[in-house]
Protein backbone atom coordinates (compact mmCIF):
# COMPACT_ATOMS: atom_id res chain seq x y z
CA UNK A 1 0.00 0.00 0.00
CA UNK A 2 0.85 3.73 -0.36
CA UNK A 3 2.12 5.62 2.25
CA UNK A 4 2.96 9.54 2.25
CA UNK A 5 5.69 10.79 5.24
CA UNK A 6 6.77 14.48 5.94
CA UNK A 7 8.81 15.60 8.66
CA UNK A 8 9.62 17.93 10.70
CA UNK A 9 5.80 16.96 11.97
CA UNK A 10 6.22 20.42 13.71
CA UNK A 11 9.18 23.47 13.30
CA UNK A 12 9.62 27.00 14.62
CA UNK A 13 11.71 29.21 13.18
CA UNK A 14 12.69 33.08 13.28
CA UNK A 15 12.30 35.63 10.65
CA UNK A 16 14.77 35.47 8.02
CA UNK A 17 15.75 31.91 8.61
CA UNK A 18 15.78 29.18 5.92
CA UNK A 19 13.23 26.36 5.15
CA UNK A 20 13.18 22.88 4.28
CA UNK A 21 10.51 20.57 4.47
CA UNK A 22 10.58 17.10 2.92
CA UNK A 23 8.16 14.76 1.80
CA UNK A 24 8.55 11.15 0.26
CA UNK A 25 5.74 8.67 -0.88
CA UNK A 26 6.43 4.87 -0.92
CA UNK A 27 4.12 2.32 -3.04
CA UNK A 28 3.59 4.12 -6.00
CA UNK A 29 5.66 5.06 -8.90
CA UNK A 30 5.56 8.41 -11.02
CA UNK A 31 3.29 10.15 -8.80
CA UNK A 32 1.71 13.64 -8.93
CA UNK A 33 3.17 15.42 -5.76
CA UNK A 34 1.76 18.17 -4.33
CA UNK A 35 2.61 21.41 -1.32
CA UNK A 36 -0.28 23.01 -0.05
CA UNK A 37 -0.82 25.59 2.84
CA UNK A 38 -3.14 25.78 5.14
CA UNK A 39 -3.36 29.23 7.07
CA UNK A 40 -5.14 29.85 10.15
CA UNK A 41 -8.97 30.15 9.68
CA UNK A 42 -8.83 29.58 5.91
CA UNK A 43 -8.74 26.65 3.40
CA UNK A 44 -6.50 24.62 1.78
CA UNK A 45 -4.03 26.62 -0.89
CA UNK A 46 -2.07 24.73 -3.66
CA UNK A 47 1.39 26.18 -3.47
CA UNK A 48 3.39 24.08 -5.95
CA UNK A 49 2.82 20.51 -7.94
CA UNK A 50 4.84 18.07 -9.54
CA UNK A 51 3.93 15.52 -12.44
CA UNK A 52 8.11 14.25 -12.73
CA UNK A 53 10.87 14.75 -11.52
CA UNK A 54 12.46 18.31 -12.02
CA UNK A 55 9.07 19.57 -13.34
CA UNK A 56 7.49 22.41 -10.90
CA UNK A 57 4.32 24.16 -11.28
CA UNK A 58 4.19 27.61 -9.34
CA UNK A 59 0.42 28.36 -8.39
CA UNK A 60 1.29 31.44 -6.03
CA UNK A 61 4.49 33.60 -6.29
CA UNK A 62 5.66 33.82 -3.04
CA UNK A 63 9.09 33.36 -1.05
CA UNK A 64 8.63 29.81 -1.24
CA UNK A 65 10.40 27.81 -3.87
CA UNK A 66 9.68 23.43 -4.00
CA UNK A 67 12.10 20.91 -6.22
CA UNK A 68 11.85 17.09 -7.11
CA UNK A 69 15.09 15.65 -6.80
CA UNK A 70 13.82 12.43 -6.90
CA UNK A 71 10.50 10.36 -8.01
CA UNK A 72 9.22 9.97 -5.09
CA UNK A 73 10.36 13.31 -2.99
CA UNK A 74 9.49 17.09 -2.78
CA UNK A 75 10.90 19.37 -1.27
CA UNK A 76 9.52 22.74 -0.75
CA UNK A 77 11.91 25.71 0.57
CA UNK A 78 12.97 29.21 1.57
CA UNK A 79 15.79 31.10 1.76
CA UNK A 80 14.25 33.94 4.47
CA UNK A 81 11.33 33.20 5.94
CA UNK A 82 8.51 35.68 6.52
CA UNK A 83 5.94 36.14 9.42
CA UNK A 84 3.30 35.19 6.82
CA UNK A 85 4.55 31.79 6.31
CA UNK A 86 3.31 30.54 9.54
CA UNK A 87 0.86 27.48 8.74
CA UNK A 88 0.26 23.82 7.85
CA UNK A 89 1.72 22.03 5.10
CA UNK A 90 0.88 19.64 3.61
CA UNK A 91 2.25 17.26 0.88
CA UNK A 92 -0.48 15.07 -1.33
CA UNK A 93 -0.27 12.53 -4.03
CA UNK A 94 -1.77 11.37 -6.73
CA UNK A 95 -1.53 9.05 -10.00
CA UNK A 96 -2.48 8.78 -13.10
CA UNK A 97 -2.01 10.88 -16.36
CA UNK A 98 -5.55 11.37 -17.17
CA UNK A 99 -6.29 13.54 -15.03
CA UNK A 100 -5.59 13.29 -11.01
CA UNK A 101 -8.82 13.12 -8.96
CA UNK A 102 -8.02 11.72 -5.79
CA UNK A 103 -5.55 13.34 -3.54
CA UNK A 104 -4.24 11.48 -0.77
CA UNK A 105 -2.41 13.94 1.91
CA UNK A 106 0.26 13.88 4.31
CA UNK A 107 0.52 14.28 8.29
CA UNK A 108 1.53 17.79 7.60
CA UNK A 109 4.28 20.27 9.01
CA UNK A 110 3.17 23.17 11.43
CA UNK A 111 5.41 25.69 10.74
CA UNK A 112 5.67 28.92 13.39
CA UNK A 113 7.55 31.78 12.30
CA UNK A 114 8.13 34.14 14.83
CA UNK B 1 -11.85 34.59 -6.41
CA UNK B 2 -13.75 31.81 -4.72
CA UNK B 3 -14.87 29.13 -6.82
CA UNK B 4 -15.39 26.56 -3.73
CA UNK B 5 -17.79 28.22 -0.92
CA UNK B 6 -18.73 26.25 2.24
CA UNK B 7 -20.73 28.42 3.82
CA UNK B 8 -21.18 27.21 7.21
CA UNK B 9 -17.85 27.47 9.20
CA UNK B 10 -19.21 25.11 11.62
CA UNK B 11 -22.32 22.69 12.22
CA UNK B 12 -23.43 20.94 15.43
CA UNK B 13 -25.60 18.02 15.46
CA UNK B 14 -26.54 15.12 18.16
CA UNK B 15 -25.23 11.92 17.67
CA UNK B 16 -27.57 9.58 15.98
CA UNK B 17 -29.13 12.16 13.57
CA UNK B 18 -28.35 13.38 10.05
CA UNK B 19 -25.14 15.61 9.33
CA UNK B 20 -25.78 17.54 6.28
CA UNK B 21 -23.00 19.21 4.92
CA UNK B 22 -23.24 21.47 2.23
CA UNK B 23 -21.14 22.95 -0.78
CA UNK B 24 -21.84 25.66 -3.27
CA UNK B 25 -19.51 26.11 -6.85
CA UNK B 26 -19.60 28.25 -9.41
CA UNK B 27 -17.17 27.55 -12.19
CA UNK B 28 -19.19 24.90 -14.82
CA UNK B 29 -16.23 23.21 -15.57
CA UNK B 30 -15.49 21.59 -12.67
CA UNK B 31 -16.36 17.35 -13.47
CA UNK B 32 -15.40 16.08 -10.43
CA UNK B 33 -16.09 16.79 -6.58
CA UNK B 34 -14.58 15.25 -3.85
CA UNK B 35 -14.79 15.33 0.11
CA UNK B 36 -12.03 15.46 2.74
CA UNK B 37 -12.20 14.92 6.29
CA UNK B 38 -9.26 16.43 8.54
CA UNK B 39 -8.66 15.91 12.08
CA UNK B 40 -6.98 18.77 13.96
CA UNK B 41 -3.07 18.90 13.43
CA UNK B 42 -3.64 15.45 10.63
CA UNK B 43 -3.44 15.66 6.82
CA UNK B 44 -7.31 15.85 5.34
CA UNK B 45 -8.07 12.10 4.70
CA UNK B 46 -10.06 11.44 1.49
CA UNK B 47 -14.01 10.37 2.51
CA UNK B 48 -16.27 10.38 -0.66
CA UNK B 49 -16.70 11.50 -4.23
CA UNK B 50 -18.70 12.29 -7.35
CA UNK B 51 -18.53 12.61 -10.84
CA UNK B 52 -20.67 15.20 -12.55
CA UNK B 53 -22.39 12.91 -14.69
CA UNK B 54 -23.75 10.96 -11.55
CA UNK B 55 -26.34 12.75 -9.26
CA UNK B 56 -25.80 10.72 -6.29
CA UNK B 57 -22.75 8.32 -4.77
CA UNK B 58 -22.95 5.98 -1.34
CA UNK B 59 -20.68 4.47 0.76
CA UNK B 60 -21.84 3.56 3.65
CA UNK B 61 -22.97 6.15 6.39
CA UNK B 62 -21.95 8.88 3.65
CA UNK B 63 -24.15 9.94 0.81
CA UNK B 64 -22.74 12.81 -1.61
CA UNK B 65 -25.60 14.40 -3.93
CA UNK B 66 -25.15 16.51 -6.55
CA UNK B 67 -27.40 19.12 -8.02
CA UNK B 68 -25.69 20.42 -11.48
CA UNK B 69 -28.21 23.12 -11.98
CA UNK B 70 -27.72 24.53 -9.02
CA UNK B 71 -24.22 23.91 -8.37
CA UNK B 72 -24.82 22.23 -5.61
CA UNK B 73 -23.49 19.34 -3.63
CA UNK B 74 -23.94 17.75 0.09
CA UNK B 75 -22.43 15.17 1.91
CA UNK B 76 -24.78 13.47 3.78
CA UNK B 77 -23.69 11.77 7.70
CA UNK B 78 -26.08 9.05 8.77
CA UNK B 79 -26.57 8.26 11.65
CA UNK B 80 -23.64 10.72 12.81
CA UNK B 81 -21.45 9.28 15.29
CA UNK B 82 -18.86 11.33 17.83
CA UNK B 83 -16.35 10.10 15.97
CA UNK B 84 -17.54 12.14 12.80
CA UNK B 85 -16.57 15.45 14.47
CA UNK B 86 -13.62 17.13 12.28
CA UNK B 87 -13.17 19.70 9.56
CA UNK B 88 -14.76 18.73 6.26
CA UNK B 89 -13.78 19.55 2.94
CA UNK B 90 -15.23 20.34 0.18
CA UNK B 91 -13.33 20.56 -3.31
CA UNK B 92 -13.82 20.41 -7.25
CA UNK B 93 -11.34 19.47 -10.49
CA UNK B 94 -12.00 21.53 -13.24
CA UNK B 95 -12.01 19.92 -16.69
CA UNK B 96 -10.92 22.77 -18.47
CA UNK B 97 -7.83 23.62 -16.60
CA UNK B 98 -5.04 21.22 -15.53
CA UNK B 99 -5.96 17.59 -14.58
CA UNK B 100 -3.58 18.12 -11.68
CA UNK B 101 -5.37 20.43 -9.15
CA UNK B 102 -8.25 20.44 -7.35
CA UNK B 103 -10.03 23.64 -5.56
CA UNK B 104 -10.81 23.31 -2.09
CA UNK B 105 -13.65 25.26 0.40
CA UNK B 106 -12.66 26.46 3.61
CA UNK B 107 -14.45 23.92 5.51
CA UNK B 108 -16.88 23.14 8.11
CA UNK B 109 -16.41 22.35 11.42
CA UNK B 110 -18.76 19.62 12.39
CA UNK B 111 -19.46 18.33 15.78
CA UNK B 112 -21.15 15.37 16.85
CA UNK B 113 -22.55 15.42 20.41
CA UNK B 114 -22.81 12.45 22.81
Amino acid sequence: SQTIHQWPATLVQPVGSPLSLECTVEGTSNPNLYWYRQAAGRGLQLLFYSVGIGQISSEVPQNLSASRPQDRQFILSSKKLLLSDSGFYLCAWSVGTSGARTQYFGPGTRLLVL
Amino acid sequence: DQQVKQNSPSLSVQEGRISILNCDYTNSMFDYFLWYKKYPAEGPTFLISISSIKDKNEDGRFTVFLNKSAKHLSLHIVPSQPGDSAVYFCAARNSGGSNYKLTFGKGTLLTVNP
